[in-house]
């Protein structure tokens, strides 16, 4: 079955600065990939998603690249604010599996002013 | 505005005794969804339905069971709880097909002593 790495597993950074964060699948079968945010003592919403079918996807000031060939796929957040400290999560769907998802273990990300 | 919302956001069982967690969401979607939450494992699939009556084991459906009697509703089932079922356990729900989000409920803090 699909496995999901996702790194690292914690991430600080000053306010205004980038913050990158990579998952990598085993599964080549997955065509779809979310990335969820879950504030603390909130619960998961989807902040951005991209299919396998294009190579990178940008809402305002963040961004997911894919790699297919190389099954990882990374979420970038510009010009990072306090708001944007929280836990993300990233997923992949085989598609064989309609709308199952197989979650990383998280990131948190901490982002100082 | 997807509701998806859950019976208790705190419980505290006994080991050995049977838990119902119930979960209920209001956009009539067909995809219902359990997961565990703990700290540096991500979101975990428990159990999943994609129509009433039917249920598909997720990747740790061990010691779980559940229930789809009515569309909107989908219950987890403990049938004897044990100490390593201290968890967040959340409930997801979704529309038919692989691309579309899974909207969470607010999360159950389940601990058995």
């Amino acid at each position: 079955g699909e496995n999901v790495e996702q790194h690292p597993s914690t991430l600080s950074v000053q306010e205004g600065d980038s913050a990158v964060i990579k998952c990598t699948y085993s599964d080549s079968a997955s065509n779809y990939f979310p990335w969820y945010k879950q504030e603390l003592g909130k619960r998961p919403q989807l902040i951005i998603d991209i299919r396998s079918n294009v190579g990178e996807k940008k809402d305002q000031r963040i961004a997911v690249t894919l790699n297919k060939t190389a099954k990882h796929f990374s979420l970038h957040i510009t010009e990072t604010q306090p708001e944007d400290s929280a836990v993300y999560f990233c997923a992949a769907s085989p598609s064989e599996y309609g709308n199952k998802l197989v979650f990383g273990a998280g990131t948190i990300l901490r982002v100082k002013s | 505005d997807v509701k998806v919302t859950q019976s208790s956001r705190y419980l505290v069982k006994r080991t050995g005794e049977k838990v119902f967690l119930e979960c209920v969401q209001d956009m009539d979607h067909e995809n219902m969804f359990w997961y565990r939450q703990d700290p540096g494992l991500g979101l975990r699939l428990i159990y999943f339905s994609y129509d009433v009556k039917m249920k598909e084991k997720g990747d740790i459906p061990e010691g779980y069971s559940v229930s789809r009697e009515k569309k909107e509703r989908f219950s987890l089932i403990l049938e004897s709880a044990s100490t390593n079922q201290t968890s967040m356990y959340l409930c997801a729900s979704s529309t038919t097909g692989q691309f579309y989000e899974q909207y969470f409920g607010p999360g159950t803090r389940l601990t058995v002593t």
